[in-house]
């Protein structure tokens, strides 16, 4: 499975969008990218997820570039409900073993 | 629809005593995932389940981890005896699809397993 870089921490201000950048250089072909946003106490739950261009749904934006060695997720107008930390990862659509880094500790303040 | 359901949410024991973990999976899902998250580290895979047979349990740590899922409905994890090192966040997840799918995993709230 692809390896993933992802800011260890990023701070904001309710209302604004916040962009989280990952690398992912080494992306295979079948490889898929998908976004996972985990509260203090709670499992990982599913955020986004694609393989290239851009892919929206009523929580996020995913944007992919062309070379697909790196992902955004974009999340509009945080809230303070958003702190959370946010992973990303890389797998093929069979991929049974979800590989967690150590994610973005997102902390976004009044 | 109901989520994953984990008991118990937090569970105390000594080292050498056993515990028994419980994960009940959305109702209709065949693939069934157990991951842990040790102090200080990041999340990791145990196993995964097809219905009752273990697809794949080359993150299970050693023979003391025993993983079931009898009638391919709930699973339980058995640590067996616990070591201090067993301590950490067990996750269970499910999903329709192998993969995960449109909708990804859907992951339990946990069960914070400390042994002392």
């Amino acid at each position: 499975l692809a390896k993933t870089t992802q800011p260890v921490s990023m701070d904001s201000y309710e209302g604004q969008e916040v962009n989280i950048t990952c690398s992912h250089n080494n992306i295979a072909t079948n490889d898929y990218i998908t976004w996972y946003q985990q509260f203090p106490s709670q499992g990982p739950r599913f955020i986004i997820q694609g393989y290239k261009t851009k892919v929206t749904n009523e929580v996020a934006s995913l944007f992919i570039p062309a070379d697909r060695k790196s992902s955004t997720l974009s999340l509009p107008r945080v809230s303070l409900s958003d702190t959370a930390v946010y992973y990303c990862l890389v797998g093929d659509t069979g991929f049974q073993k979800l590989v967690f880094g150590t994610g973005t500790r997102l902390l976004v303040s009044p | 629809e109901a989520g994953v359901t984990q008991f118990p949410s937090h569970s105390v024991i000594e080292k050498g005593q056993t515990v028994t973990l419980r994960c009940d999976p959305i109702s209709g899902h065949d693939n069934l995932y157990w991951y842990r998250r040790v102090m200080g580290k990041e999340i990791k895979f145990l196993l995964h389940f097809v219905k009752e047979s273990k697809q794949d349990e080359s993150g299970m740590p050693n023979n003391r981890f025993l993983a079931e899922r009898t009638g391919g409905t709930y699973s339980t994890l058995k640590v067996q005896p616990a070591e201090l090192e067993d301590s950490g966040v067990y996750f269970c997840a499910s999903s329709q699809d192998p993969g995960g799918g449109y909708y990804g995993y859907t992951f339990g709230s946990g069960t914070r397993l400390t042994v002392v």
